[in-house]
């Protein structure tokens, strides 16, 4: 079965901390995405990853495709930061089919 | 360039009825998938659209049904509607000439009562 993990469901933090959240898979994939997710339902694509490291202002998003885990880390956090960040992962080439996490929500506090 | 859109955005639907949602890609893609997200829950994939056909399918049962027209717009068609397909409905759309990165739309948000 192919699934995907991600861990904390909940995170809480307080504004200009360092926050990760991890995300691991059962089997070889063809790409990772690092997703963000508002209270009106709309998703954002942050990161698309297939292997190494990714950045993008105060995001980096790491993947290790040998223990198919990858992290979304946020630098100097910010309560705009608060929202759901989903992992989610094409198996097997299918461009767009993809298998999503549940999902981390984040609540950044000034 | 709009990204993706979907229509409507929120509707209420009684058990039985059928319902349609729809959305039109980002310019220049010409995949579309439908995703189910209940709430609290990751979305699900329904099925995915590329030159018209359906290409691959989720777990989900014939009730749902799609098309996909000559513009890569794409419609979501449920029928006999069940309170538990109330959810989330997000389309999403990508295109291999444009790296497969993934555009998702706002959502249609259907309650069935």
């Amino acid at each position: 079965k192919n699934e995907v993990e991600q861990s904390p469901q909940n995170l809480t933090a307080q504004e200009g901390e360092f926050i990760t959240i991890n995300c691991s898979y059962s089997v070889g994939i063809s790409a990772l995405h690092w997703l963000q997710q508002h209270p009106g339902g709309g998703i954002v694509s942050l990161f698309m990853l297939s292997s190494g490291k990714k950045k993008h202002g105060r995001l980096i998003a790491t993947i290790n495709i040998q223990e198919k885990h990858s992290s979304l880390h946020i630098t100097a956090s910010h309560p705009r930061d608060s929202a759901v960040y989903i992992c989610a992962v094409n198996y097997g080439g299918s461009q767009g089919n993809l298998i999503f996490g549940k999902g981390t929500k984040l609540s950044v506090k000034p | 360039d709009a990204g993706v859109t979907q229509s409507p955005t929120h509707l209420i639907k009684t058990r039985g009825q059928q319902v349609t949602l729809r959305c039109s890609p980002k310019s220049g893609h010409d995949t579309v998938s439908w995703y189910q997200q209940a709430l609290g829950q990751g979305p699900q994939f329904i099925f995915q659209y590329y030159e018209e056909e359906e290409r691959q399918r989720g777990n989900f049962p014939d009730r749902f049904s799609g098309h996909q027209f000559p513009n890569y717009s794409s419609e979501l068609n449920v029928n006999a509607l069940l309170l538990g397909d109330s959810a989330l409905y997000l389309c999403a759309s990508s295109s291999l000439r444009s790296g497969n990165t993934i555009y998702f739309g706002e959502g249609s948000w259907l309650t069935v009562v």
